[in-house]
């Protein structure tokens, strides 16, 4: 079993809609929670970062992190084209303190 | 955020060649570094930790004879393809670590040897 499961995709939804991306994990030392947003051909960009379990809200974007089920998501509210992109799930014991252990990426695409 | 400037985005070599790749903090100092490694479809897997001023902790499968990882300065870490060979084709993406412990990360550079 990998440490990090994310589904591969592609997802395609149309544009206003909310989109739910997800993660499982295995290490139950994880207590710090990343998502990153990758345009192809460059480096990841941090949309969101959290500890432990909760919710955290920035603007369209809510990450949801559930610990007892080693489960975490990233919901975006009012999709837009320019969401198109892979995001990333990514996590660690220390923050960014350690190298960060990721998911494959799932591969969003916002149809207008 | 802060900025991360990873040079060149492309290179192209001949096999056995060597390539350095340049992984600068723009607007912070960073004393820890990060190279990752991505194939095609695959997930950024941690390759080694750099910290300045003292040897890289390479994870285990990494060869640090042929990977070879200096952080000289608190902006600056680079990794060396030595003896690059196609199967070393890839993409390797730096992050610098902040004062805050986040990770932010270099545009990355796409290797493709001949």
């Amino acid at each position: 079993q990998k440490e990090v499961e994310q589904d591969p995709g592609p997802l395609s939804v149309p544009e206003g809609a909310i989109v739910s991306l997800n993660c499982t994990y295995s290490n139950s030392a994880f207590q710090y929670f990343m998502w990153y947003r990758q345009y192809s051909r460059k480096g990841p960009e941090l949309l969101m970062y959290t500890y432990s379990s909760g919710n955290k809200e920035d603007g369209r974007f809510t990450a949801q992190v559930d610990k007892s089920s080693k489960y975490i998501s990233l919901f975006i509210r009012d999709s837009q084209p320019s969401d198109s992109a892979t995001y990333l799930c990514a996590m660690s014991a220390r923050g960014g303190a350690d190298g960060l252990t990721f998911g494959k990426g799932t591969h969003l695409i916002i149809q207008p | 955020g802060a900025v991360v400037s990873q040079h060149p985005s492309r290179v192209i070599c001949k096999s056995g060649t060597s390539v350095k790749i340049e992984c600068r903090s723009l607007d912070f100092q960073a004393t820890t570094m990060f190279w990752y490694r991505q194939f095609p479809k695959k997930s950024l897997m941690l390759m080694a930790t750099s910290n300045e001023g003292s040897k890289a902790t390479y994870e285990q499968g990494v060869e640090k004879d042929k990977f070879l990882i200096n952080h000289a300065s608190l902006t600056l870490s680079t990794l060396t393809v030595t003896s690059a060979h196609p199967e070393d084709s890839s993409f390797y993406i730096c992050s610098a670590r902040t004062s805050l412990n986040i990770q932010y990360f270099g545009a990355g550079t796409r290797l493709s040897v001949l």
